[in-house]
């Protein structure tokens, strides 16, 4: 398994300003996601994090407003930008291996005021 | 359109009962589905993945059913604990898409002592 390390855990934002959110792994991995969950949902993807290349966004989901970075195969990050109290939400990261099962880091619980 | 449910009503059940629960999905042909454990403020934890040339898989306490007829995984949980107090996520892969995971929404399950 994984150790996945998220910062920040939690933030409170303005609306219209921008947070970038880090996500860390202890070993290198191929892939990288980061979700969504809104206040009592389930998860739903943002995007496959691909290193050295543009991330994959799921449908509803856009570069402009959600830039992630993935220098690395240990790191990535998801920028939510110019937001809004809607995007109050907990973002995660996880990483697959080879097996196909999934590890979640702790997440970040981010307010939009 | 493709559904994945999970009942959406907490199950409450006594220590030391089995706590079973369900997940149906509709139009989607997983290869393998996946049950994962979330507490409150933490991303969820991989616990058990059950593939569809599987009946069934076992883990301590844990039993997992896939029925591909039936489209449905029924999720065992037995001599219960309070510590066993969690709520649970089904997720498949959606082979149409890239084999990605979807997840269900989750049943939330309260063991009292």
């Amino acid at each position: 398994s994984a150790v996945i390390s998220q910062k920040p855990s939690r933030d409170i934002c303005q609306r219209g300003t921008s947070l970038t959110i880090q996500c860390q792994v202890d070993s290198q991995v191929t892939m990288m996601f980061w979700y969504r969950q809104q206040p009592g949902q389930s998860l739903t993807l943002i995007a496959t994090a691909n290193q050295g290349s543009e991330a994959t966004y799921e449908s509803g989901f856009v570069i402009d407003k959600f830039p992630i970075s993935r220098p690395n195969l240990t790191f990535s990050t998801l920028t939510v930008s110019n937001m809004s109290p809607e995007d109050s939400s907990i973002y995660l990261c996880s990483v697959e291996y080879v097996s196909s099962e999934q590890y979640f880091g702790p997440g970040t619980r981010l307010t939009v005021t | 359109s493709q559904k994945i449910e999970q009942n959406s009503e907490a199950l409450n059940i006594q220590e030391g009962k089995t706590a079973t629960l369900t997940c149906n999905y509709t139009n989607y042909s997983p290869a393998y589905l996946q049950w994962y454990r979330q507490d409150p403020g933490r991303g969820p934890v991989f616990l058990l993945l059950i593939r569809e040339n599987e009946k069934e898989k076992r883990k301590e306490r844990l039993k997992v059913t896939f029925d591909t007829t039936l489209k449905q995984s029924l999720f065992h949980i037995t001599a219960s604990q309070p510590a066993d107090s969690a709520t649970y996520l089904c997720a498949l892969d959606d082979r149409a898409a890239g084999n990605k995971l979807t997840f269900g929404g989750g049943t939330r399950v309260l063991v009292k002592p």
